[in-house]
């Protein structure tokens, strides 16, 4: 079966330590984005990459970095230098990241939470 | 600048009753897509509908049905005798082309509680 799959699903973290979030798709999509979900504000945008060894900051990219090696493989590190990490992250992929056309397709998520 | 707003932020309905989640759009674009996801309580976000600017054609799916309106600005989704597992976070969404990138804007979401 075609589809996203993040892990792992819950993520605790110490203050001051990295993490990263694994994300991989198997739909032969070009595009892939990274959101991070908090309660009462939606989905907001962190990351997207439009195709393998290119990627571009979203709405709130301060503290997090990406990288975009394989089309299958968008891993999302947290770094010690975002201040407020506890949240639900959500990875999605669609066809192409060049047309407004396409629905995303999401990942189960990730739940990380900062101790 | 793009802005999606859904001004419920929760509601609660009995099982059976009909319910319409509202959601207004901002853009100075004239060529956009419009989408709503549901987002059960699993966590992944699956795909519902697509409508793209310029059609303002009504659609039903089963119970499901999505009124567009240009002139409001408005992309209403409404759930037809509603159902237990209709419970969930809904999102509407505006999606458009900036230099080349897709640039998808979210709204707060809908959290909808079918009560049996």
């Amino acid at each position: 079966d075609g589809g996203i799959t993040q892990s792992p699903k819950y993520l605790f973290r110490k203050e001051g330590q990295n993490v990263t979030l694994s994300c991989e798709q198997n739909l032969n999509h070009d595009a892939m984005y990274w959101y991070r979900q908090d309660p009462g504000q939606g989905l907001r945008l962190i990351y997207y990459s439009q195709i393998v060894n290119d990627f571009q900051k979203g709405d709130i990219a301060e503290g997090y970095s990406v990288s975009r090696e394989k089309k299958e493989s968008f891993p999302l590190t947290v770094t010690s230098a975002q201040k407020n990490p506890t949240a639900f992250y959500l990875c999605a992929s669609s066809p192409r990241g060049d047309s407004s056309y396409n629905e995303q397709f999401f990942g189960p998520g990730t739940r990380l939470t900062v101790l | 600048a793009q802005k999606v707003t859904q001004a419920q932020t929760e509601i609660s309905v009995v099982e059976k009753e009909d319910v319409t989640l509202d959601c207004v759009y901002e853009t100075r674009d004239t060529t956009y897509y419009l989408f709503w996801y549901k987002q059960p309580p699993s966590g992944e976000l699956v795909f519902l509908i697509r409508r793209n600017s310029f059609d303002e054609q009504n659609e039903i799916s089963g119970r499901y049905s999505w009124n567009f309106q240009k002139s409001t600005s408005s992309f209403n989704f409404t759930i037809t005798a509603s159902q237990v597992v209709d419970s969930a976070v809904y999102f509407c969404a505006l999606s458009e082309a900036r230099g080349g990138y897709q640039k998808v804007t979210f709204g707060i979401g809908t959290k909808l509680q079918v009560i049996p």
